[in-house]
């Protein structure tokens, strides 16, 4: 079992859809918790943290849920410019980030 | 401020020969990160190092693989006697402590012919 799983992709939805990305980790011990978005060809960049209370950063919604090892992002409103792949990312033992293997988003006009 | 730097941005190299990498981290970044991205394939964590501590290289794949940071900054990954399946992209991650939000360089795009 891989210790990040993500949904499956691609997902392909229309512009103003809403839409939901899930994650399960398998490590309890897991200390914090990310969002990356990535580009083709291009590094990761940090899309948000997930605190335990959930947070919010505009069209962005993260949720975490320590006793179900689960993580959610939520897009609202979707952009064309939001088409990238998104990474579910932990952070175990003070140091390296555990990354899922990315689920793949493509808004279309 | 200036962000992640590495170089090269790309290096083709023959099979056998020994490559370096450079990384550049955020000034007063203490943490220090290799990955590595593979075509197609998730990201997959080889070294870290968290300032005067021993580095974690447990993700290191092989003894052929190496790295160092000297004064606390700049760091090199090497390759000894490449091989193709080292292709890859290289990328490089520093972060103001464990624990936080990382930052990524733009990456080293290796080909071993």
């Amino acid at each position: 079992r891989k210790e990040v799983e993500q949904d499956p992709g691609p997902f392909n939805v229309p512009e103003g859809a809403t839409v939901a990305f899930n994650c399960t980790y398998s490590n309890s011990a897991s200390q914090s918790f990310f969002w990356y978005r990535q580009d083709c060809r291009k590094e990761p960049k940090l899309l948000m943290s997930v605190y335990s209370s959930g947070n919010e950063d505009g069209r962005f919604t993260a949720q975490l849920n320590r006793a179900s090892q689960y993580i959610s992002l939520l897009i609202r409103d979707s952009k064309l410019s939001d088409s990238a792949t998104y990474l579910c990312v932990v952070n175990n033992q003070g140091g390296k980030l555990i990354f899922g293997q990315g689920t793949e988003l493509s808004v279309k006009p | 401020g200036a962000g992640v730097s590495q170089s090269p941005s790309n290096k083709v190299t023959e099979k056998g020969k020994d490559v370096e990498l450079r990384c550049d981290p955020i000034s007063g970044h203490t943490a220090l990160y290799w990955y590595r991205q593979s075509l197609g394939q998730g990201l997959e964590f080889l070294i870290y190092f968290q300032g005067n501590s021993a580095p974690d290289k447990s993700g290191l794949p092989s003894d052929r693989f190496s790295a160092e940071r000297t004064g606390g900054s700049v760091s090199t990954l090497t390759i000894q006697r490449t091989q193709q399946e080292d292709s890859a992209v290289y990328l490089c991650a520093s972060s103001f402590t464990s624990l936080v939000e990382q930052f990524f360089g733009p990456g080293t795009r290796l080909t071993v012919l």
